[in-house]
């Protein structure tokens, strides 16, 4: 098993443009959510999934897009870039019911000039 | 809303003990708690439901007070593989099964030989 694998690792947009970081995992698991992580901030939730055609907001989803058309994919769209979007974002993914361990992807830096 | 963690930061000397804890101002039905490397991303370590049942490390303990809305992390003896910083993820009751996990703003964990 990959477990959860995130792509790019690394992308430097300018202000105003758009990208998608894609997400995906093999464990064949319900649940996927998206998070950003910034000093001193902890890991903030931006979207999450509890199935495919299911998305929902989190924490701090305003800028950014989902949309889960399969249970192994989960890609985050950022519609125009903003330097406040400069961050490091983590997927994550874990089998339904409160009982189990959620896994994370590597993640993705993302600098935003 | 996000859990708050205390203390924000712990220096520690090797096989000294340290306590890092989690609360809510909501309801919880379940708390994980996980650890991040630098420039990695978190593992999981535990998780704790209402009720007392728990899953996870064998050398990690954690407690989980149900009136307090709050739980604790236990390191004892710690080691310097300890090091790195802990955050707590906690989902309310009654979004127990939107997997909605909601991350604390982490605690930095020190261990010096």
């Amino acid at each position: 098993n990959a477990g959860v694998t995130q792509t790019p690792k690394f992308q430097v947009l300018k202000t105003g443009q758009s990208m998608t970081l894609q997400c995906a995992q093999d464990m064949n698991h319900e649940y996927m959510s998206w998070y950003r992580q910034d000093p001193g901030m902890g890991l903030r939730l931006i979207h999450y999934s509890v199935g495919a055609g299911i998305t929902d907001q989190g924490e701090v989803p305003n800028g950014y897009n989902v949309s889960r058309s399969t249970t192994e994919d989960f890609p985050l769209r950022l519609l125009s870039a903003a330097p406040s979007q400069t961050s490091v974002y983590f997927c994550a993914s874990r089998t339904s019911g409160g009982f189990n361990e959620q896994f994370f992807g590597p993640g993705t830096r993302l600098t935003v000039l | 809303q996000q859990p708050v963690q205390s203390p924000q930061a712990v220096i520690l000397r090797e096989g000294e003990d340290a306590v890092i804890n989690c609360s809510s101002s909501k309801a919880l039905y379940s708390v994980h708690w996980y650890r991040q490397k630098h420039g990695e991303a978190p593992v999981f370590l535990m998780i704790l439901l209402k009720g007392g049942e728990q899953k996870g490390h064998d050398k990690i303990s954690a407690s989980f007070n149900e009136k307090k809305q709050q739980s604790s992390l236990y390191l004892t003896a710690s080691q310097l593989s300890y090091s790195g910083t802990y955050f707590c993820g906690t989902e309310y009751s009654g979004s127990s099964n939107t997997g909605k996990l909601i991350f604390g703003q982490g605690t930095t964990l020190q261990v010096k030989p």
